[in-house]
């Protein structure tokens, strides 16, 4: 089976704090890419990270980070710094073989108060 | 570039009736796929179409279909509407498998939905 955990329904900092949101996947296949897409209010899906399962490296992008670990088959997402503008449903998404279609967790929801 | 858009934003409709839904890919997206998102259910796939051809379907009903033009804009129709049809209907759009790897890397671009609400 093929499944998505995250387990954190909303996370509510204040601004300038860090903040990690967990995912957990499932697959069996070998192959596959993780996705980290953010929601805001708008509705919108923004792209943030994709990731292929031959790559463990840790990857940064100013404020944010992702730790992908196999081991535990977590790809959590780090923002350092927080601001009001973080604040948004974050989804993590999987994807498996050749089918481009995409397996959801379920979001978090972050509220970063001023 | 133009991103994805879609119309309408909001509608509301009643149950029984039908709704159509339109999406027009960013210029040079050929494959527009389809996603469900309510609250309860979290984000599904609804159906994926490629050069006018329906490539992936996800676990819906026939009554949710859709269809893809030559120019690559979708529509989607929903037909005898329940109240648990009431959900944000997403769009996306991706360039051609095996494009540029700028282009590529991004994977699915989202419209901002059309927010469906049946009464």
């Amino acid at each position: 089976a093929q499944k998505v955990t995250q387990a954190q329904t909303e996370i509510s900092v204040v601004e300038k704090e860090d903040v990690t949101l967990d995912c957990v996947y499932e697959t069996r296949d070998t192959t596959y890419y993780l996705f980290w897409y953010k929601q805001p209010p708008s509705g919108e899906l923004v792209f943030l990270i994709r990731r292929n399962s031959f790559d463990e490296q840790n990857e940064i992008s100013g404020r944010y980070s992702w730790n992908f670990q196999k081991s535990t088959s977590s790809f959590n997402f780090t923002i350092t710094a927080s601001q009001v503008v973080d604040s948004a449903v974050y989804f993590c998404a999987l994807r498996t073989g050749s089918n481009y279609q995409l397996i959801w967790g379920a979001g978090t929801k972050l509220i970063i108060k001023p | 570039k133009a991103g994805v858009t879609q119309t309408p934003r909001y509608l509301i409709k009643t149950r029984g009736q039908q709704v159509t839904l339109s999406c027009s890919p960013i210029s040079g997206h050929r494959s527009v796929s389809w996603y469900q998102q309510t609250p309860g259910q979290g984000l599904q796939f609804l159906f994926e179409y490629f050069s006018e051809t329906q490539r992936n379907k996800g676990n819906f009903p026939g009554r949710f279909s859709g269809r893809q033009f030559s120019n690559s804009r979708s529509e989607m129709n929903v037909s005898t509407l329940e109240l648990g049809d009431s959900a944000l209907y997403l769009c996306a759009s991706k360039a051609k498998p095996g494009a540029a790897a700028i282009a590529n890397t991004g994977e699915l671009f989202f419209g901002e939905g059309s927010r469906l609400t049946v009464l």
